[in-house]
């Protein structure tokens, strides 16, 4: 089964400071993982995806199969980084495995 | 605008009843998915189309269908509604059925309220 877990419901932090939002996955295979980030009424849209292997507006995520982590990490928060954040994983490559969003982590950054 | 629509934006009925919500996918985008998110529960999967067919089903209940037409808009028809089915819906899209790296583009969501 295909899970994941992040368990922090809300993490604040000051402007300036460092960011982690965690994320653990449960899957016996090689997962595919993402993060996705919801501004104040905004939509829902794609931040980063581990296969790319990008930085997207300074954060990044490792990819940690030892650990099955894919913790969001940037070095400085920025008021504009409050957001929602889901960390989401598919697992398989049969073409027939939806996204599983974990609950979601608040992030607000506090000037 | 990820070009993904739903409507209506918000939706009140009562207990028993029953109400339709509607998808319309960016253009080109052959998969639809529907979610679920509710504050206790965050995101659920409900269900997958691909291209008119039905790809993969997650925690839907019986008491909810979807249906992909062949204009590739979906609708997600709830029925029996309970308080508890309260949440906000969202629908989202992507041109591939669920292949590496697919990228789901979300509409911005039906808030249905049961009274």
């Amino acid at each position: 089964a295909q899970r994941v877990t992040q368990p922090e419901k809300l993490l604040s932090v000051f402007k300036g400071a460092p960011v982690e939002l965690k994320c653990n996955y449960s899957y016996s295979g090689s997962p595919e993982l993402f993060w996705y980030v919801q501004y104040s009424r905004q939509r829902l849209q794609l931040l980063l995806r581990h296969i790319s292997r990008e930085s997207i507006k300074g954060f990044t995520a490792d990819l940690n199969k030892g650990e099955t982590s894919f913790h969001l990490k940037k070095p400085f928060a920025q008021e504009e980084d409050s957001a929602m954040y889901y960390c989401a994983l598919r697992g398989g490559n049969s073409g027939n495995t939806p996204l599983v969003f974990g609950k979601g982590t608040r992030l607000s950054v506090i000037a | 605008d990820s070009g993904v629509t739903q409507t209506p934006k918000h939706l009140i009925t009562a207990t028993g009843q029953r109400v339709t919500l509607r998808c319309s996918p960016r253009s080109g985008d052959l998969s639809v998915y529907w979610y679920q998110q509710s504050l206790d529960q965050g995101l659920q999967f409900l269900i997958q189309y691909y291209n008119g067919e039905e790809r993969a089903k997650g925690n839907i209940l019986e008491r909810f269908s979807a249906q992909q037409f062949p204009d590739l808009h979906s609708e997600l028809n709830l029925s029996s509604l309970e308080l508890g089915d309260s949440a906000l819906y969202f629908c989202a899209s992507s041109a591939a059925r669920g292949t590496v790296n697919e990228k789901l583009f979300f509409g911005s969501g039906t808030q249905l309220s049961v009274l």
